[in-house]
């Protein structure tokens, strides 16, 4: 069962845009974290919000939740070729759960 | 590198089959956790061990086995391969027992590619 859905399902967009992607979920959360994929390649952790958190920066990424709609975002600005990747967020299905969840993922494509 | 190692990277083998893929953590890391990935399903979670005992079980089919060892490597046995088996398998670890209360992150290894013939 997805816990996760990403929203758009794929984006394309020109070297130095901003990128923008949204998470919904359904349940109540401690934390949401945002991982990326390269192609074929395991899963790298970006960045993690705890619920009492509405906004956190790291580099060129900034993720905001909102606990009251169920979603976050994340944003990664100045986009470059090397951004290309699948984007997931994760959480579990409920505050006595262990495993991350995730959804199926934003597919970012970066042209230069 | 995430410390978190996988092998083998690729398997190809025949339907009927039963194949074994291993998964050392990351040093200190208590928790393994098994993932799924194909196009039309995702990535889907299958299985947790911590500290050598069963913690959480996700879709994992009941052809599927896993076990994680004293020395805290785990492996995914499957077996009576299907050709819907074909995935891209994947092995996470934590420190911590899981994720539902404690802000920690997980670290995935490079995957084993299974190719069911």
């Amino acid at each position: 069962s997805q816990q996760g859905e990403e929203d758009p399902q794929a984006l394309s967009i020109q070297e130095g845009e901003n990128a923008t992607m949204n998470c919904s979920y359904k349940t109540s959360i401690n934390n949401l974290q945002w991982y990326r994929q390269n192609s074929g390649r395991g899963l790298v952790h970006l960045i993690l919000i705890r619920s009492n958190e509405r906004e956190k920066h790291s580099g060129r990424l900034r993720v905001t939740l909102d606990t009251s709609k169920k979603s976050s975002s994340l944003l990664i600005t100045a986009s470059r070729a090397a951004d290309t990747a699948s984007y997931f967020c994760a959480t579990v299905l409920n505050q006595a759960g262990t495993a991350l969840i995730f959804g199926k993922g934003t597919t970012l494509s970066v042209s230069s | 590198d995430s410390g978190v190692t996988q092998t083998p990277k690729h398997l190809i083998t025949a339907t009927g089959q039963r194949v074994t893929l291993r998964c050392s953590p990351r040093s200190g890391d208590l928790s393994v956790y098994w993932y799924q990935q194909s196009l039309d399903q995702g990535l889907q979670f299958l299985i947790q061990y911590y500290n050598g005992e069963e913690r959480a079980k996700g879709n994992i089919l009941e052809r599927f086995s896993a076990q994680q060892f004293p020395d805290l490597h785990s492996e995914l046995n499957l077996s009576s391969l299907e050709l819907g088996d074909s995935a891209l398998y994947f092995c996470a670890s934590s420190v911590a027992g899981g994720f539902g209360l404690l802000n920690t992150e997980a670290f995935f290894g490079q995957g084993t590619r299974l190719t069911v013939v």
